[in-house]
């Protein structure tokens, strides 16, 4: 069981927005977001732990929806440095499970 | 406070040798999740521990693969007779309890010849 995430990768212009999706089809007790550059460990963003949560810092904002069983992740006004691989993580009772990944590339 | 440690960083093994990971979670830490993760791939989950107990092991496979967080020292991943299927980027995370957010260290590239 892991989450399932949409789009599988993104290009972008910078300064254009983005939106990243998680779902689930079991009950979300909490979801991460992370970045992971290339070459690099994956970096935490943000957590969110209750359904109709939002949260945010500089332009990337987040929101679980836990009726839904599923979370946003979005790019406002998105820099060069926004690239990378973004993770959803989700955890299934004891355990963290992550999404496949969305490769976000920002071009100049 | 130092981050998560991982070492070491590169490992080359040749097939049927033996590969150990250590990975040093942060202090205060006593969770620690070991992932998988392949190029161009995602992080599959190996295994979920808390101070000298497994608590999920389900991603791992039940053969060769093995791990362990002891009361003192580091936590280890440990797998045997390595084949070239096992060369990944391997990577632990620590957190200091459940829903709280993860640390990662910068992983352990395994090669196998």
């Amino acid at each position: 069981q892991q989450p399932v995430q949409s789009p599988q990768a993104v290009i972008l212009r910078e300064g254009e927005d983005a939106v990243i999706n998680c779902s689930s089809s079991k009950a979300l007790y909490s979801v991460h977001w992370y970045r992971q550059k290339h070459g690099e460990a994956p970096v935490f963003l943000m957590i969110l732990l209750k359904g109709g949560e939002q949260k945010g810092h500089d332009k990337i904002s987040a929101s679980f929806n836990e009726k839904k069983q599923q979370s946003s992740l979005y790019l406002t006004a998105s820099q060069l440095s926004y690239s990378g691989t973004y993770f959803c993580g989700t955890e299934y009772g004891a355990d963290m499970r992550f999404g496949a990944g969305t490769r976000l590339t920002v071009k100049p | 406070n130092a981050g998560v440690m991982q070492n070491p960083r590169h490992l080359v093994r040749r097939r049927g040798q033996e590969a150990r990971l250590r990975c040093s979670p942060m202090k205060g830490h006593s969770h620690v999740y070991w992932y998988r993760q392949l190029p161009e791939e995602g992080l599959k989950f190996m295994v979920y521990l808390q101070k000298e107990n497994i608590i999920d092991e389900s991603g791992m496979p039940k053969e060769r693969f093995s791990a362990e967080f002891p009361k003192e020292g580091p936590s280890i991943l440990r797998i045997q007779q390595v084949v070239r299927g096992d060369s990944a980027a391997y990577f632990c995370a620590s957190s200091p309890g459940r829903r709280e957010k993860l640390f990662f260290g910068s992983g352990t590239q395994l090669s196998v010849l």
